[in-house]
C-alpha cells in the first residue's frame, strides 16, 4: 500500500495570496490525482498529473488558477493563486491504488484544509 | 449530466443492527463502482470495488450490490459496531485512467 503525506495540513490565507500544497508518496506512481473537497461536499477531480507531462484538468478547472508540478514518479505541488473565500476547502491528493490488485482504487492523502478569508 | 446521489441524512442505527447505504446514479455507464470510508479529518479510504459484470461483492462484515438496470449500488455493515461510524463515498469509474467521480456520501452513525 501506498503512503501519502501532504504539506501543509492546514492553512488560513489572505484574499489575493497562493498557496502550494505538497503531496509525498513513499513509491512510485505514474498517476496522482488532485482532489478539492468543499464543505459538506463531495469529492470533485480538479486534474490528473502524470510525470513527465502537463496536467489534465477536468472542466471548470483552469491552469492558470491551479497549477500543478509533477517533477518525479513521487512528488506532486498543487498551487491555489489568487485565492478568494471560495477557495476555501479541503485539498486532498490520491495515487492509483492497486489495492488488493485492484488498479482501479487509489490512495488518499489526508488532505490540506484551506481557508481564506 | 451526470449524477450520483446517496442518501444526504445521516444514518443512525444500533450496534449489531446492518447498515444499509444507498448509491444511485443517472446518465452514467461505469464499469466499476467502489465503496470508500471517510473519517472526519482523513481522506477517503478504499473498502470495496464491484465491476459492472458484478452482481455482489463479500468481505469480512461488507457486501456490496450492484444493478446496472436500476443503476443503483447497495452497500451492508453486517453486525455494525460504532467504529463502523464515518462518512461512506461511493464512486464510480470507466477504468484506463483511474479517473473516479464520487457520490455526495452518507454518514454513518452506530449507537450504543
Amino acid at each position: 500500500s501506498a503512503v501519502i503525506s501532504q504539506k501543509p495540513s492546514r492553512d488560513i490565507c489572505q484574499r489575493g495570496t497562493s498557496l502550494t500544497i505538497q503531496c509525498q508518496v513513499d513509491s512510485q506512481v505514474t498517476m496522482m490525482f488532485w482532489y478539492r473537497q468543499q464543505p459538506g461536499q463531495s469529492l470533485t477531480l480538479i486534474a490528473t498529473a502524470n510525470q513527465g507531462s502537463e496536467a489534465t484538468y477536468e472542466s471548470g478547472f483552469v491552469i492558470d488558477k491551479f497549477p500543478i508540478s509533477r517533477p518525479n514518479l513521487t512528488f506532486s505541488t498543487l498551487t491555489v493563486s489568487n485565492m478568494s473565500p471560495e477557495d476555501s476547502s479541503i485539498y486532498l491528493c490520491s495515487v492509483e491504488g492497486g489495492v488488493a490488485g485492484n488498479t482501479d482504487t487509489q490512495y488518499f492523502g489526508p488532505g490540506t484544509r484551506l481557508t481564506v478569508l | 449530466s451526470q449524477k450520483i446521489e446517496q442518501n444526504s441524512e445521516a444514518l443512525n442505527i444500533q450496534e449489531g443492527k446492518t447498515a444499509t447505504l444507498t448509491c444511485n446514479y443517472t446518465n452514467y455507464s461505469p464499469a466499476y463502482l467502489q465503496w470508500y470510508r471517510q473519517d472526519p479529518g482523513r481522506g477517503p479510504v478504499f473498502l470495496l470495488l464491484i465491476r459492472e459484470n458484478e452482481k455482489e461483492k463479500r468481505k469480512e462484515r461488507l457486501k456490496v450490490t450492484f444493478d446496472t438496470t436500476l443503476k443503483q449500488s447497495l452497500f451492508h455493515i453486517t453486525a455494525s459496531q460504532p467504529a463502523d461510524s464515518a462518512t461512506y463515498l461511493c464512486a464510480l469509474g470507466k477504468g484506463g485512467g483511474n479517473k473516479l467521480t464520487f457520490g455526495t456520501g452518507t454518514q454513518l452513525k452506530v449507537e450504543l
